[in-house]
């Protein structure tokens, strides 16, 4: 059966500090890959997508994830976090098969 | 904004009752997809409609039924509610029902069921 997994369910990181995502995926086929972002009572925003092309993927508030096919991996990262970034991430493709999230908290 | 409106809010019923959320898309897409969000389950697919037809089932429960209109809102009816099901209800929509058009998500509707 098709996967992703989000390899940290919470993930504290000291602000100004890089942060890296883990995302996994299980398919032999073409995917395309997303990381979307949910700041509390709010829906899910896309951050960024991979399609095809460019392994290195950039997306919005300075965010970027590589696609490693031989991995199978789409981790996400950031080289400065900032407190605004604290809220959960979500690893996902086919629109159908999400992660089980990744509550970043950034810390002062 | 993402421009996909979910109504009500917030919903509070009791156990045995019927509800229905409302989801518009935003202007232009004409695929819905309907997901729970809950802390045990996390986000699970629920269903897919594309134009007005269903597309994709995931795992829905039988007690739930959605539809797409032909203006292209979209409900989801869920009966005979049972404590489990309070969650948060996120609809989605998509330009194009293909794998690399991304979601638009609503700010959800969270179902508490007493």
């Amino acid at each position: 059966a098709q996967s992703v997994t989000q390899l940290d369910s919470q993930v504290p990181v000291f602000e100004e500090a890089p942060v890296e995502l883990r995302c996994n995926y299980s398919s032999s086929v073409s995917v395309y890959l997303f990381w979307y972002v949910q700041y509390p009572n709010q829906g899910l925003q896309l951050l960024l997508k991979y399609l095809s092309g460019s392994t290195l993927v950039k997306g919005i508030n300075g965010f970027e994830a590589e696609f490693n096919k031989s991995q199978t991996s789409f981790h996400l990262r950031k080289p400065s976090v900032h407190i605004s970034d604290t809220a959960e991430y979500f690893c996902t493709y086919f629109k159908t098969i999400f992660g089980a999230g990744t509550r970043l908290f950034v810390k002062a | 904004d993402s421009g996909v409106t979910q109504t009500p809010k917030h919903l509070i019923t009791a156990t045995g009752q019927r509800v229905t959320l409302r989801c518009s898309p935003r202007s232009g897409d004409l695929s819905v997809y309907w997901y729970q969000q809950s802390l045990d389950q996390g986000l699970q697919f629920l269903i897919q409609y594309y134009n007005g037809e269903e597309r994709a089932k995931g795992n829905i429960l039988e007690r739930f039924s959605a539809q797409q209109f032909p203006d292209l809102h979209s409900e989801l009816n869920l009966s005979s509610l049972e404590l489990g099901d309070s969650a948060l209800y996120f609809c989605a929509s998509s330009t194009l029902d293909r794998g690399y058009s991304p979601l638009h998500f609503g700010n959800g509707t969270r179902l508490t069921v007493t």
